[in-house]
């Protein structure tokens, strides 16, 4: 069964610090995304990759496809990055929106 | 970059009645839209994918007479939730894809 895994599920950290979210997938995976969503529910799209690792800001994303497993870090984390953060795995097979979602991490950063 | 908008952002309904929630791709033109469904605490799950000019492909376990799926143009994609009962009381969400995948903001039906 295809699944995507993350941890942790909640996450509590004081402005400034470094924070890495987790994510491991099963085999066979096109592209895994980051998405961020807020307290009022919307989602924006932080990044799509299959390689390597991608940079946008403060946010940094890698994939390791031999150890089947991603992160997301924010470096100087700001209240303002507290939301939910979820990465979805795209499997061999499926179509461009059958995206399986990890359960999401809750990140609460204090000021 | 990219922007898919969504109307209405929250409704309530009573049960019975129909729902239409629309999905706007603002400043792309989307061959192909994604509408999910996202329970309290849960993950998204997708419920169907739209294609412009044709009948939309539903996921196992999804009635399409009860959500309606229309995609009239390259920019817009509907969905009704028709009939609605209490247990559709969701956030649904849509995407739309231009080389990345897209997501609207999303719509909380509440129905009473």
């Amino acid at each position: 069964k295809n699944e995507v895994e993350q941890s942790p599920q909640n996450l509590t950290a004081q402005e400034g610090e470094f924070i890495t979210i987790n994510c491991s997938y099963s085999v066979g995976i096109s592209a895994l995304h980051w998405l961020q969503q807020h307290p009022g529910g919307g989602i924006v799209s932080l990044f799509m990759l299959s390689s390597g690792k991608k940079k946008h800001g403060r946010l940094i994303a890698t994939i390791n496809i031999q150890e089947k497993h991603s992160s997301l870090h924010i470096t100087a984390s700001h209240p303002r990055d507290s939301a939910v953060y979820i990465c979805a795995a795209r499997y061999y097979g499926g179509s461009q929106g059958n995206l399986i979602f990890g359960k999401g991490t809750k990140l609460s950063v204090k000021p | 970059g990219a922007v898919v908008s969504q109307h209405p952002s929250w409704v309530i309904c009573k049960s019975g009645t129909s729902v239409k929630i629309e999905c706007r791709s603002l400043d792309f033109q989307a061959t192909t839209m994604f509408w999910y469904r996202q329970f309290p605490k849960q993950s998204l799950m997708l419920m169907a994918t739209s294609n412009e000019g044709s009948k939309a492909t539903y996921e196992q376990g999804v009635e399409k007479d009860k959500f309606l799926i229309n995609h009239a143009s390259l920019t817009l994609s509907t969905l009704t939730v028709t009939s609605a009962h209490p247990e559709d009381s969701s956030f649904y969400i849509c995407s739309a894809t231009r080389v990345e995948q897209y997501f609207g903001p999303g719509t909380r039906l509440t129905v009473t």
